[in-house]
């Protein structure tokens, strides 16, 4: 069964660091990753969609690795700002078929201070 | 702006309740899904559907049933609540087979069950 797990689980940098989450996951099989920011008692907002035959995807100041033989994956933010904090999770899509479903990690919970 | 809608953000309801949550997409997406968040469990996925009428259970059905009778609304129910199923819960919807499944989320229904 897949498992994705994501490391650290909290991260506290000041403003204007350049960080980076980290994503593993257990199956290789994998057709796409896809990176999420979720605020505090909101949804979740899709950053990035890494499909499972690119290597990275970028979004302004967001950049999002994919290394599927090794079941991992980065998301780098730049110049970190305050508007920054939230929780940033990453989901794995295993099959490509209709309907099917993301498996999440917990989460990293990113805190930037001005 | 494309949108997923819960037509509740709180609720509060008692043991034994039955409950109706309800999730309104107007992407056309043919996939919709109900997960449910609780602190260290990260989402969990309760039932899926890929068509009108089409439900799959997800990681955590128990206690949950599913309506989908129009390919815009999903519907999660509680037949009777209990105080385990007090949780966020958050409706996606995502393209149908052949198109990038990014999913679009809600923006989730706080149920609180005494």
């Amino acid at each position: 069964k897949q498992e994705v797990t994501q490391i650290p689980a909290a991260l506290s940098v000041p403003e204007g660091e350049n960080l980076v989450l980290n994503c593993s996951f257990t199956d290789s099989a994998i057709y796409n990753l896809q990176w999420f920011r979720q605020d505090p008692g909101k949804g979740l907002t899709s950053l990035l969609l890494i499909q499972s035959s690119q290597r990275e995807q970028t979004s302004g100041r967001l950049n999002a690795s994919l290394d599927k033989s090794s079941g991992r994956s980065t998301l780098y933010i730049a110049a970190s700002q305050p508007g920054d904090s939230a929780t940033y999770l990453c989901a794995v899509s295993s099959q490509d078929q209709a309907g099917t479903a993301l498996i999440f990690g917990k989460g990293t919970t990113l805190s930037v201070s001005s | 702006d494309v949108k997923v809608t819960q037509s509740s953000r709180y609720l509060v309801k008692r043991t034994g309740e039955k409950v109706f949550l309800e999730c309104v997409q107007d992407m056309d997406h043919e996939n919709m899904f109900w997960y449910r968040q609780d602190p260290g469990l990260g989402l969990r996925l309760i039932y899926f559907s890929y068509d009108v009428k089409m439900k799959e259970k997800g990681d955590i059905p128990e206690g949950y049933s599913v309506s989908r009778e129009k390919k815009e609304r999903f519907s999660l129910i509680l037949e009777s609540a209990s105080t385990n199923q007090t949780s966020m819960y958050l409706c996606a919807s995502s393209p149908g087979r052949g198109r990038a499944n990014v999913l679009t989320f809600g923006a989730g229904s706080r149920l609180t069950v005494l």
